[in-house]
């Protein structure tokens, strides 16, 4: 079956590293991303990963693909009140118009 | 920066009632998707759109949900008649079809009383 979980909630302390975690279990995901979801807004998309990659860098976001253990994470470096939100971890198959499986979403925390 | 549009932001409706929920894909993309989100809980999937046809729909999508692409900009979801549970937040996507990022609008809320 197709399901994503993640955790419902981080603290962390402004300036350190976030690490978002999320758990997949559809060997057949081939995409995997990580949408951002501000207060009253819509779903930001912030990065993906192919399945055949095992990290992907861009900026201040590091995203880790453990394949074998269906295992995604999120690194969110220097953590700043901005970065407040919840993260959706997300996978979907290889096609066109494959739907894509949202995890419930992690709500991150920002504390002084 | 292109952008995936929603109208409105806001719908109250009565139950029994029939809405229409009004999208604008970005405009070079080619497939097409409707999300729920009810209050509290995870974003579904309902339908996506190819080619002025179906391609694929959950079991939420019954017959009381259609999809429709009236022009060549519009994109739309009829819910036929309303019923409470139909309250939620909806929200647009759409993706060129060369890749694979999905991008969401802002979402409309609907609100069944």
């Amino acid at each position: 079956g197709e399901d994503v979980e993640q955790s419902l909630f981080l603290s962390v302390r402004e300036g350190d590293s976030s690490v978002i975690n999320c758990t997949y279990t559809d060997s057949s995901s081939t995409y995997l991303y990580w949408y951002k979801q501000e207060p009253g807004a819509g779903l930001q998309l912030l990065t993906y990963i192919f399945s055949n990659m095992d990290m992907k860098q861009d900026q201040r976001l590091t995203v880790l693909l453990n394949k074998k253990d269906k295992h995604l994470s999120l690194r969110i470096a220097d953590t700043q009140t901005g970065d407040s939100a919840i993260y959706f971890c997300a996978e979907s198959r290889e096609s066109s118009a494959s739907k894509i499986i949202f995890g419930s979403g992690t709500r991150l925390s920002i504390r002084p | 920066e292109p952008e995936v549009t929603q109208t409105p932001s806001h719908q109250v409706t009565q139950m029994g009632q029939e809405v229409i929920l009004r999208c604008v894909p970005i405009s070079n993309h080619l497939y097409f998707y409707w999300y729920r989100q009810i209050l509290g809980q995870k974003v579904e999937f309902l339908v996506s759109f190819y080619n002025n046809e179906i391609s694929e729909k959950s079991e939420i999508f019954d017959d009381q949900f259609s999809v429709e692409r009236p022009d060549g900009s519009n994109f739309t979801l009829k819910i036929r008649s309303t019923k409470l549970e139909d309250s939620a937040m909806y929200f647009c996507a759409s993706t060129e079809g060369t890749s694979y990022e999905q991008y969401f609008g802002p979402g409309t809320r609907l609100t069944v009383t």
